[in-house]
């Protein structure tokens, strides 16, 4: 069965320090891989997004995630936090050519000042 | 370019009634897709429509129902509401690109007493 595991339910850092959050998936063939980023009562906003070619993808808010077919992975990394960052990080796949998301359960960070 | 709007913001209904959520797509996407979020369940998706039809659909009841409008606008309805079906209504369009992903609205929270 297809699913996303985000094993980090928490984690906290502080503000200039690095992030990783990390994402495997179970997928029959590669699939679209994406991260959003959700603010308390908001909708979810595209970081970055895989679909083919570069493995090492950038995205917006100076966040870049890396795809690692033989792991399964797709983590979320930033080199340096800021107080701005904290909120909920989830992880997608989607097979191509549709929007059916499979989503992890997400990854609440909390920055400390 | 607006982004996708959904309304209302927020509903408070009482069980055993039903519910009809709106969702507008970005000007020129013609894929909508729906997801409902719990903190205990999470994201999970509930159907797409592109052009009028329904090309997926989750694992919800029969109570869970969508239609998409000739304009791409999208409804979602609950009949029979049950306490469980409190939560964060999240609707997705997207273009007819390939290699594109979804862009969510803020959501529609449902609140059943």
């Amino acid at each position: 069965a297809q699913s996303v595991t985000q094993p980090d339910i928490h984690i906290t850092v502080s503000e200039g320090a690095s992030l990783e959050l990390r994402c495997n998936y179970s997928y029959g063939a590669t699939p679209y891989l994406f991260w959003y980023v959700q603010s308390p009562g908001q909708g979810l906003q595209l970081l970055l997004k895989y679909f083919s070619g570069d493995t090492l993808v950038q995205g917006i808010k100076g966040f870049e995630a890396e795809f690692k077919r033989s792991q399964s992975s797709f983590n979320l990394r930033k080199p340096s936090v800021h107080w701005s960052d904290a909120a909920e990080y989830f992880c997608a796949v989607a097979p191509s050519g549709t929007y059916k998301y499979i989503f992890g359960t997400g990854t609440r960070l909390k920055v400390l000042a | 370019k607006a982004g996708v709007t959904q309304t209302p913001r927020y509903l408070i209904k009482t069980r055993g009634q039903q519910v009809t959520l709106s969702c507008s797509p970005i000007s020129g996407h013609r894929s909508v897709s729906w997801y409902q979020q719990t903190p205990g369940q999470g994201l999970q998706f509930l159907f797409e429509y592109f052009s009028e039809t329904q090309r997926n659909k989750g694992n919800f009841p029969g109570r869970f129902s969508g239609r998409q409008f000739s304009n791409s606008r999208s409804e979602m309805n609950v009949s029979t509401l049950e306490l469980g079906d409190s939560a964060l209504y999240l609707c997705a369009s997207s273009s007819t690109l390939a290699d594109t992903e979804a862009f969510f609205g803020q959501g529609t929270r449902l609140t059943v007493v």
